[in-house]
């Protein structure tokens, strides 16, 4: 089972600022690799698949990147919506599909 | 726009079976080569995949509740379900279901249903 790492556990920020969240995996899952958002009470919500494919209807300031074992989420300008729990997933070597245990980016 | 919706007894009694199903409105859940998932998620914590069934109804699940484990399609209905058999406390969570992408692009969720929750407890 492939174990995805998600660092930092709780990310601070200011409206504005730039945020960069990291996804490790436990082994090479290429770019077999997605994002979700989930609010407080609301389903997940697909952001980024392939490692750096947006999906319909998600804004340009949210771009993933990395290939193997390391990836990055990047929201380049938080607006007041972005503050949320993001999780990472791999699809590259299942079953099980496993997610990463988020990081909560919170408003400093 | 496919849209999901979970339903289903929101308190089980431990040993037994919990039963949900997702209605899919939108797009019929048999003739367009989809995925189907389930996924759960207990309180404050992270996600959990179930597993997932194709329109032709083959199926494939978690090996961690693989014993436990049905999914099944009713394509008269256009739904799916989930049977989780001999559950237990551990087994309380929000429990989603998603479409789980299709041939070239299988096992990335989305959309999502708004989740349904589940206690279990005497």
């Amino acid at each position: 089972e492939i174990l995805l790492t998600q660092s930092p556990a709780t990310l601070s920020l200011s409206p504005g600022e730039r945020a960069t969240l990291s996804c490790r995996a436990s082994q090479s899952v290429s770019d077999y690799l997605a994002w979700y958002q989930q609010k407080p009470g609301q389903a997940p919500r697909l952001l980024i698949y392939d490692a750096s494919i947006r999906a319909t209807g998600i804004p340009a300031r949210f771009s993933g990147s990395g290939s193997g074992t390391d990836f990055t989420l990047t929201i380049s300008s938080l607006e007041p919506e972005d503050f949320a729990v993001y999780y990472c997933q791999q699809r590259a070597n299942w079953p099980p599909i496993t997610f990463g245990q988020g990081t909560r980016l919170e408003i400093k | 726009q496919v849209q999901l919706q979970e339903s289903g007894p929101g308190l089980v009694k431990p040993s037994q079976t919990l039963s949900l199903t997702c209605t899919v409105s939108g797009g019929s859940i048999s003739g367009t080569g989809y995925y189907w998932s389930w996924i759960r998620q207990p309180a404050g914590k992270g996600l959990e995949w179930i597993g997932r069934i194709y329109a032709s109804g083959s199926t494939n699940y978690n090996p961690s509740l693989k014993s436990r484990v049905t999914l099944s399609l009713d394509t008269s209905k256009n739904l799916f379900s989930l049977e989780l058999t001999s559950v237990t406390a551990a087994d309380t969570a929000v429990y989603y279901c998603a479409r789980a992408g299709d041939y070239y692009t299988p096992n990335w969720f989305d959309p999502w249903g708004q989740g349904t929750r589940v206690i279990v407890s005497s």
